[in-house]
């Protein structure tokens, strides 16, 4: 158990639609990272944020945004759902944003869109 | 930009027997290495990483040594268990863009008994 946690496990949804997930970091951490994993793109950076503010954008789509509140939990919204959004989306967290610092990965959150 | 490569897969080897998956990078600076799995079904643990030139990260039987000459970072292991069977993961982290990973494609390995 890394300690990071993911809500939902599994999400199904039809296009068009708009989604949220959500995660909480370790305890401490203050910095979230979201990923997508998809069978063609591999695993891609999508958006950061450090203590409420966002640090990095990857390649993150417009339909695509997030947030982190202060509690330090993170949410990812997506909308305008198209079939080509389905993955697995991980969130991590770590706690400095220095790159030699281990990011702990969430369990992910299957999106399906039908 | 920066990009990661690693040996494609599936490998399938026999149980006890040693494994290499090889990664090399392409990066600015300095980055730190890392090496995840991500058994089936689940998220990514970290295995290992090093985060300077001749480091040698290890876990589990598992070693890999920062190569700063060949930019490589090969992951290595004298004898398989079945329950190493997972994907492997490649990834740097850029030391001035805040951590974010950028991973390789994933290899594939199945240990058979």
């Amino acid at each position: 158990d890394s300690g990071v946690t993911q809500t939902p496990k599994h999400l199904i949804t039809a296009t068009g639609q708009r989604v949220t997930l959500r995660c909480s970091p370790r305890s401490g951490d203050l910095s979230v990272y979201w990923y997508q994993q998809s069978l063609d793109q591999g695993l891609q950076f999508l958006i950061q944020y450090y203590n409420g503010e966002e640090r990095a954008k990857g390649n993150i789509l417009e339909r695509f945004s997030a947030q982190q509140f202060p509690d330090l939990h993170s949410e990812l919204n997506l909308s305008s759902l198209e079939l080509g959004d389905s993955a697995l989306y991980f969130c991590a967290s770590s706690a400095q944003l220095a790159g030699g610092h281990t990011q702990y990965f969430g369990p992910g959150t299957r999106l399906t869109v039908l | 930009g920066d990009s990661v490569t690693q040996m494609e897969g599936p490998v399938t080897l026999s149980e006890e027997a040693c494994l290499t998956i090889n990664c090399t990078y392409t990066a600015t600076g300095y980055p730190s290495l890392f090496w995840y799995v991500q058994y089936p079904g689940e998220g990514l643990q970290l295995l290992l990483k090093a985060t300077k030139a001749d480091d040698k990260g290890s876990n589990k039987g598992f070693e890999a040594t920062y190569r700063k000459e060949t930019t490589s970072f090969h992951l290595e292991k004298g004898s398989v268990q079945v329950s190493d069977s997972a994907v492997y993961f490649c990834a740097l982290s850029a030391n001035n863009q805040g951590g974010k990973l950028i991973f390789g494609q994933g290899t594939e390995l199945s240990v058979k008994p």
